[in-house]
């Protein structure tokens, strides 16, 4: 079983959409945890980190379940420049290697 | 430009060679990380350093594979024996210890094809 799973998708939503992404992972010794974007054939970067309390950052809100070991990403309002792949990734406790999921690729259309 | 940078972008090497990468982390970074990348797949951690010192490495660094950063500025990967197996995007990543936790700053990588 992998460490941390996605849907991989597509999900392929119209521009306006809400849509919400979710991830699992397995290791209960996980300490960190956040949402990386890829767009086609680049680098990962940081979009966000997320919290126990939830976290938002202006059209994206991230939320953590740490009881059900369960993270999601909630974009509103979606934008065709938000196409990409959204990588869930954790880290474990006194490491400082990133664990990501495989992703799932978003397709915003007009 | 101040970011990571990798080279080469890309490297084509027949079954059996021998490919080095160089990695030049953001400069006042003293952790580089090396992640690979395939199809369909997020990064998998290979191995990292903090200033010279390797301080893990992944079970899938196999003996083929070796990671230097000498002077604890550039890095280099090299892959011995290289097999079609290996065919991945490699990517390196920096960060400033102390930094929040999760901030690494990813490279273009470098996309290896083994024929």
């Amino acid at each position: 079983r992998k460490e941390v799973e996605q849907d991989p998708g597509p999900f392929n939503v119209p521009e306006g959409a809400t849509v919400a992404f979710n991830c699992t992972y397995s290791n209960s010794a996980s300490q960190s945890f956040f949402w990386y974007r890829q767009d086609c054939r680049k680098e990962p970067k940081l979009l966000m980190s997320v919290y126990s309390s939830g976290n938002e950052d202006g059209r994206f809100t991230a939320q953590l379940n740490r009881a059900s070991q369960y993270i999601s990403l909630l974009i509103r309002d979606s934008k065709l420049s938000d196409s990409a792949t959204y990588l869930c990734v954790v880290i474990l406790y006194n490491t400082d290697k990133l664990i990501f999921g495989t992703g799932t690729r978003l397709q915003v259309f007009p | 430009d101040t970011g990571v940078s990798q080279n080469p972008r890309h490297k084509i090497t027949k079954r059996g060679q021998n490919v080095t990468f160089r990695c030049d982390p953001i400069s006042e970074h003293n952790r580089l990380y090396w992640y690979r990348q395939t199809l369909g797949q997020g990064p998998e951690f290979l191995t990292y350093f903090q200033n010279e010192a390797q301080l893990e490495k992944s079970r899938l660094l196999s003996d083929r594979f070796s990671a230097e950063r000498p002077k604890g500025s550039f890095s280099t990967l090299e892959i011995q024996r290289t097999e079609q197996g290996d065919s991945a995007m490699y990517l390196c990543a920096s960060s400033l210890e102390r930094s929040g936790v999760g901030e690494q700053y990813f490279g273009p990588g470098t996309r290896l094809t083994v024929t």
